[in-house]
């Protein structure tokens, strides 16, 4: 079983919509969350980390469940811009670097 | 602006030609990570360096070797490059490693694309 799984799409949407993605992860004693974005052909960058209390910035709002095992990212309004692979990314162990991300989730926003 | 930088961005090589691909950080970070990524799969950690302290994955085959001289610098070396090997390779620091999320935010590069001929 993978650390973290995603379902990896493709999400196509239209501008204005909102869409939701979701993440689960198979290590209870994961610690951190984070959602990253991938342009093509480019490098991950961090988008947010995700708190359990769950965040937002503008139009993006994570959220972590610890009891189902999974982080969420939801995004309203989508831009065009928004087009990407959205990494989910877990790390497990105290100490040690242990980042697991999952393969990624590919939305494309339609004009 | 601080940064992470590699060099070059798109590399080319010949079946068992060693190879060497670089990355420097002005981020003063402790951490640094060479991760391989092919296409439509998640990067994949080889090893990283907390410090000059080095961690090598279980499965990283031997061919894949790397150097920190310094701070800034981060060195992977493919000593025989195979055509498995054709990859995007990401470089990524992190300010340190441990339980708390803000320090284990891992800043990645812009990478560097192998081809294998």
């Amino acid at each position: 079983r993978k650390e973290v799984e995603q379902d990896p799409g493709p999400f196509n949407v239209p501008e204005g919509a909102t869409v939701a993605f979701n993440c689960t992860y198979s290590n209870s004693a994961s610690q951190s969350f984070f959602w990253y974005r991938q342009d093509c052909r480019k490098e991950p960058k961090l988008l947010m980390s995700v708190y359990s209390s769950g965040n937002e910035d503008g139009r993006f709002t994570a959220q972590l469940n610890r009891a189902s095992q999974y982080i969420s990212l939801l995004i309203r309004d989508s831009k065009l811009s928004d087009s990407a692979t959205y990494l989910c990314v877990v790390t497990v162990g105290a100490g040690a670097n242990n980042l697991f991300f999952g393969t990624g989730t590919r939305l494309t926003v339609i004009p | 602006d601080a940064m992470v930088i590699q060099n070059p961005r798109y590399q080319v090589t010949q079946f068992g030609k060693p190879v060497t691909l670089s990355c420097s950080q002005t981020l003063n970070h402790n951490v640094m990570y060479w991760y391989q990524q092919k296409s439509s799969q998640a990067p994949k950690l080889l090893f990283h360096y907390y410090d000059k302290d080095f961690n090598n994955e279980a499965d990283t085959p031997d061919n894949f070797q790397s150097r920190r001289p310094n701070t800034s610098f981060c060195f992977l070396d493919i000593r025989s490059p195979g055509l498995g090997d054709a990859a995007m390779y990401l470089c990524a620091t992190s300010r340190d490693r441990g339980t708390s999320g803000i320090r284990q935010t891992q800043y990645f590069g812009p990478g560097t694309r192998l081809l294998v001929l």
